[in-house]
Formats: C-alpha cells, sequence, structure tokens
C-alpha cells in the first residue's frame, strides 16, 4: 500500500473549516483514500473514503486532485468535539486485502474557541 | 447504537502472568481486526479474521500472542506469558464484508499495563 504523508499538527478555530492535507504520491490506480479520526481515549473512527472523485458524507467532504497524488479533508465547521488524530490511509481493495487498514502518525487537529 | 464491546476496559497485571482480552463484534460482522497502540509504535495491526477464519496475524508475536474466534460473538486475544513491553492499549474492530470492506468499527479498547 502507498505511504502517506501528513502534518504532525494544526490548530483551527472553532466553526471555520478545516482542511487535513494527505500527500500520497506514489498511490497506484487501484488505491483508495480513507480517512479515520481518534479522539482522545476512543477507538477510532471512519470518516470518508474516496477514489478520484470528490467525496461528500454528513461528517466531511474528501478532495482528491486530478493526478490522485493527494487529498484534502475538510470539515466544514469545525468544533471542539472535532479536536482528534486523523489519519489518512491509502490501500489497495482486492479480495486478499480485506480490510487490512496500515495506520501513519496522522495529524493532530486542535479546534481553539 | 450496535457497538464493539471490549473487556476489560483496563487490565492490570505483573510479568509473567497470563492475560486475556475479550471482543464482541457488532452483530452480523464478519471480519474482526485487533489492533495495539503504544505511544512509540503508535496503531499496528495484530490479526484479523473473517468468517472467524484467520486471514492475517503477521503482526503479531507468535511466541506468546494467540487470537481465536471461539463463536461468531467472540474474539479473544491471548499473551503468554506477558512482559512489561506489552502494555499498550488493545483495539478491537469489526466490519461487513460482502465485496469489499470499507468502514472498521473498533471497541473503546482494553488499557493493558503489565508491572
Amino acid at each position: 500500500d502507498a505511504k502517506t504523508t501528513q502534518p504532525p499538527s494544526m490548530d483551527c478555530a472553532e466553526g471555520r473549516a478545516a482542511n487535513l492535507p494527505c500527500n500520497h504520491s506514489t498511490i497506484s490506480g487501484n488505491e483508495y483514500v480513507y480517512w479515520y479520526r481518534q479522539i482522545h481515549s476512543q477507538g477510532p473512527q471512519y470518516i470518508i473514503h474516496g477514489l478520484k472523485n470528490n467525496e461528500t458524507n454528513e461528517m466531511a467532504s474528501l478532495i482528491i486532485t486530478e493526478d490522485r497524488k493527494s487529498s484534502t479533508l475538510i470539515l466544514p465547521h469545525a468544533t471542539l468535539r472535532d479536536t482528534a488524530v486523523y489519519y489518512c490511509i491509502v490501500r489497495v481493495r482486492g479480495s486478499s486485502n480485506t480490510g487490512k487498514l496500515i495506520f501513519g502518525q496522522g495529524t493532530t487537529l486542535q479546534v481553539k474557541p | 447504537d450496535a457497538r464493539v464491546t471490549q473487556t476489560p476496559r483496563d487490565k492490570v497485571t505483573e510479568m509473567g502472568q497470563e492475560v486475556t482480552m475479550r471482543c464482541q463484534p457488532i452483530l452480523g460482522h464478519n471480519t474482526v481486526f485487533w489492533y495495539r497502540q503504544t505511544m512509540m509504535q503508535g496503531l499496528e495491526l495484530l490479526a484479523y479474521f473473517r468468517n472467524r477464519a484467520p486471514l492475517d496475524d503477521s503482526g503479531m508475536p507468535k511466541d506468546r500472542f494467540s487470537a481465536e474466534m471461539p463463536d461468531a460473538t467472540l474474539a479473544t486475544l491471548k499473551i503468554q506469558p506477558s512482559e512489561p513491553r506489552d502494555s499498550a492499549v488493545y483495539f478491537c474492530a469489526s466490519g461487513f464484508d460482502r465485496e469489499f470492506l470499507n468502514e472498521q468499527f473498533f471497541g473503546p479498547g482494553t488499557r493493558l499495563t503489565v508491572l
């Protein structure tokens, strides 16, 4: 699976959009981008995933560049409860890889009042 | 609201003792994962099961760790004998894999301290 690079930490003002970048320059055509987050002392939580089209759900939006070498997770109106470590993960979809996630160090997002 | 449950939530034990951690996946999920999280190594996948069969346990120290699924509602992770370096938070996650598993649901974790 392709490696990802994320900034170690970011701050965001409450109510503003939080834009979390992720570089995955070695991504291959059959690899998807997944985002999870981990709020302090809790298990990780799935946020969103995508292949090449932008995706949106009730939690966030995922913007993937046309060359797929980077992506951005957008939390449109960050709240204090969004303070967490955000993990960007790239993995292949295939029968031999039924769900294996390789977590990196992630980005610690601090939402400030 | 269906959740993954893990017991115990906290465990303190002495070096050399056996430790058993239990996980109840969400009803209907057919894939179960065990992860370990430490400050130094972050989140590491130890093992995972699909339809109760082990698919990959390459991340697990074989000499002291074992993972099993006695039935579809119970997954266990055992450490025997335990060592101080096993101190970590152990997470269980489950998901439903029909064609492909997109979302894993994580439990609250078991915080293990080996003295």
